[in-house]
């Protein structure tokens, strides 16, 4: 069974850090791309980032590029997200969630899909 | 990026048919048959309902279908159910290769 469990959230005051990590297991986690998601209390869901199956490609929404940065750690099955220079916009729950795509003969399927999500984890950024 | 683009809430009763509206750019939606439908129950995981503008992974009803013209993908609910009551986003592949959801519809069951 595929699980993605986030953890590291918590209460940060502005300006601040706070690195988020994503424990995966029931897949083979080295072989797929890797997103995180946030939802900021009454708001919609907001694509943060997307990294590579081997960290080549990372990219950023331009709401964070500059400030969060996206990682992995493929021997142990992890996925990470650094948040610095904290705002109170960025309080949200933070979701990790798996990329769909796939490939076959050339043609590529889901790509830009999240097929498998955690459960989140708050971050609360407040004095 | 800006968000796409959804109606705030969409209502039916059960056994009816709804459809969500989903409206982009053509540099994302209308540029892509990379269009995804997510369903998301507060407190919960969000769930992948369609894919690749049509597509649904297994073990999603196919009461539910998506569809596209131009820069507007839908996602259309036949027999509406009770539990089909969440909000519903959709999700775009973009021209930058960065992802962008929708704004989010919240969809009641009457």
């Amino acid at each position: 069974e595929v699980q993605l469990v986030e953890s590291g959230g918590g209460l940060v005051q502005p300006g601040g850090s706070l690195r988020l990590s994503c424990a995966a297991s029931g897949f083979t986690f080295s072989s797929y791309r890797m997103n995180w998601v946030r939802q900021a209390p009454g708001k919609g869901l907001e694509w943060l980032s997307y990294i590579s199956s081997s960290s080549s490609t990372i990219y950023y929404a331009d709401s964070v590029k500059g400030r969060f940065t996206i990682s992995r750690d493929n021997a142990k099955n992890s996925l990470y997200l650094q948040l610095s220079s904290l705002r109170a916009e960025d309080t949200a729950v933070y979701y990790c969630a798996r990329d769909l795509e796939f490939c076959s003969s050339a043609t590529c399927y889901g790509r830009g899909s999240f097929d498998y999500w955690g459960q989140g984890t708050l971050v609360t950024v407040s004095s | 990026q800006s968000a796409l683009t959804q109606p705030a809430s969409v209502s039916g009763s059960p056994g009816q048919s709804i459809t969500i509206s989903c409206t982009g750019t053509s540099s994302d939606v209308g540029g892509y048959d990379y269009v995804s439908w997510y369903q998301h129950h507060p407190g919960k995981a969000p769930k992948l309902m369609i894919f690749d503008v049509r597509n649904r992974p297994s073990g999603v009803s196919n009461r539910f279908s998506g569809s596209k013209s131009g820069n507007t993908a839908s996602l259309t609910i036949s027999g509406l159910q009770a539990e089909d009551e969440a909000d519903y986003y959709c999700s775009s592949y973009t021209r930058s290769s960065t992802r962008v959801f929708g704004t989010g519809t919240k969809v009641t069951v009457l």
